[in-house]
């Protein structure tokens, strides 16, 4: 049982490239959250998802996009990455609707 | 103003000290607390959820005052493992949704030394 599992692990992109993040998880959760943190900011919700098939807008979404095709699986595409989006990225997901949320090791991105 | 907020520290605390953190919310509608733990370049854990009565695990106990939006942390007994940030996570349920929506605080820097 791995739990929550994102790749990549670290990734450095040049302005203007784009790039996904895989979340994966094993639980069987309904609920997926992509968040992103940065110094002095603590953690800001992007995007989430209730459901297969099913994607909402967090409190930071703009310059992501999310699908989820499969249950097990929720990724977060940045189409065209700007320096703003230099931070790192925590996948979680939990069982029930505020139920405790379980997170991924995190991604670190460095756009340049 | 914040929807959370925490003194971001660091407190720096010998082994065996007792440290206490603060966090206040903004949303009086808040529904549950929780602190996390996360320990340097890792992901954030569930330390133990906040009860109104107030709640004990072993070394921490935690206290929620809903009147006037104040969670706390207390630590006895410290020990170098303590080390890590401290984050306080407030729920709220919007209106007709089953979703709960997770607030973090930026968490508060804990160091324990010998």
């Amino acid at each position: 049982n791995a739990g929550v599992t994102q790749t990549p692990k670290f990734r450095v992109l040049k302005t203007g490239q784009s790039m996904t993040l895989l979340c994966a998880q094993d639980m069987n959760h309904e609920y997926m959250y992509w968040y992103r943190q940065d110094p002095g900011m603590g953690l800001r919700l992007i995007h989430y998802s209730v459901g297969e098939g099913t994607t909402a807008k967090g409190e930071v979404p703009d310059g992501y996009n999310v699908s989820r095709l499969k249950k097990q699986n929720f990724l977060l595409g940045l189409e065209s990455a700007a320096p703003s989006q230099t931070s790192v990225y925590f996948c979680a997901s939990t069982g029930l609707a505020g139920g405790t949320q379980y997170f991924g090791p995190g991604t670190r991105l460095t756009v340049l | 103003r914040k929807e959370v907020e925490q003194d971001p520290g660091p407190f720096n605390v010998p082994e065996g000290a007792t440290v206490a953190f603060n966090c206040t919310y903004s949303n009086s509608a808040s529904q549950s607390f929780f602190w996390y733990r996360q320990d340097c370049r890792k992901e954030p854990k569930l330390l133990m959820s906040v009860y109104s009565s107030g709640n004990e695990d072993g070394r921490f106990t935690a206290q929620l005052n809903r009147a006037s939006q104040y969670i706390s942390l207390l630590i006895r007994d410290s020990k170098l493992s303590d080390s890590a940030t401290y984050l306080c996570v407030v729920k709220y349920n919007a209106g007709g949704t089953s979703y709960g929506k997770l607030t973090f605080g930026q968490g508060t820097i804990l160091t324990v030394h010998p």
